[in-house]
């Protein structure tokens, strides 16, 4: 199975300065159609986890600007631009594949500082 | 608008079985694959396996192979995941996730709670 390896693995953040998490999977994410295809999800306090990302970089419907993703072959970020309250629990990669078996990574938890 | 309405908490003893089931609304039940994805007290999200609800084919993550079993009634909208023998470290809020990996379609579940406990 694919192993995807994030960090850090906690994430304190002073309100309105940016944060970064890295995630690496074990293999290629690349299918036969040429595209990639990397997901991460958001898991606020008591909450359902909802998607942020798709294809390494696709904001989902509703998904605010200062959220980014990037990265190629097996090295994946996702950015926050400017941090605010809300975005405040575990953030996730996934490959996003019906082809593969797929694994979460361990999460990232994000906090305010 | 899109809904997926999962099933009550469930209590089981251990090596009984527990049936979760994800009731879809607002969209073409068919055209997504459900996925399935638990998360034990205070830990992270693990993926266990999807459905494809046009076909019925399944793919199960290799450690629930053999206790996980996924079905669809496409008359009902209705996904189904049913785990078998049952053990303590199964306790867990069980999820449903219907979502498509290019296109943006991702919708949840509220989540169900199962709790293993003799």
């Amino acid at each position: 199975d694919i192993v995807m390896a994030q960090s850090p693995l906690s994430l304190p953040v002073t309100l309105g300065q940016p944060a970064s998490i890295s995630c690496r999977p074990s293999q290629s994410l690349v299918h036969s159609d040429g595209d990639t295809y990397l997901n991460w999800y958001q898991q606020r306090p008591g909450q359902s986890p909802r998607r942020l990302i798709y294809q390494v970089s696709r904001r989902d419907s509703g998904v605010p600007d200062r959220f980014s993703g990037s990265g190629s072959g097996t090295d994946f970020t996702l950015k926050i631009s400017r941090v605010e309250a809300e975005d405040v629990g575990v953030y996730y990669c996934m490959p996003g594949t019906h082809w593969l078996p797929n694994t979460f990574g361990q999460g990232t938890k994000l906090e305010i500082k | 608008q899109v809904q997926l309405v999962q099933s009550g908490a469930e209590v089981r003893k251990p090596g009984a079985s527990v049936k979760v089931s994800c009731k879809a609304s607002g969209y073409t039940f068919i055209h997504y694959y459900i996925h399935w994805v638990r998360q034990a007290p205070g830990q992270g999200l693990e993926w266990m396996g999807w459905i494809n609800p046009n076909a019925g084919n399944t793919n199960y993550a290799q450690k629930f192979q053999g206790r996980v079993t996924m079905t669809r009634d496409t008359s009902v909208s209705t996904a189904y995941m049913e785990l078998s023998s049952l053990r303590s470290d199964d306790t867990a809020v069980y999820y449903c996730e219907a979502y498509s990996p290019n296109s943006p379609f991702d919708y949840w579940g509220q989540g169900t709670l199962v709790t293993v406990s003799s």
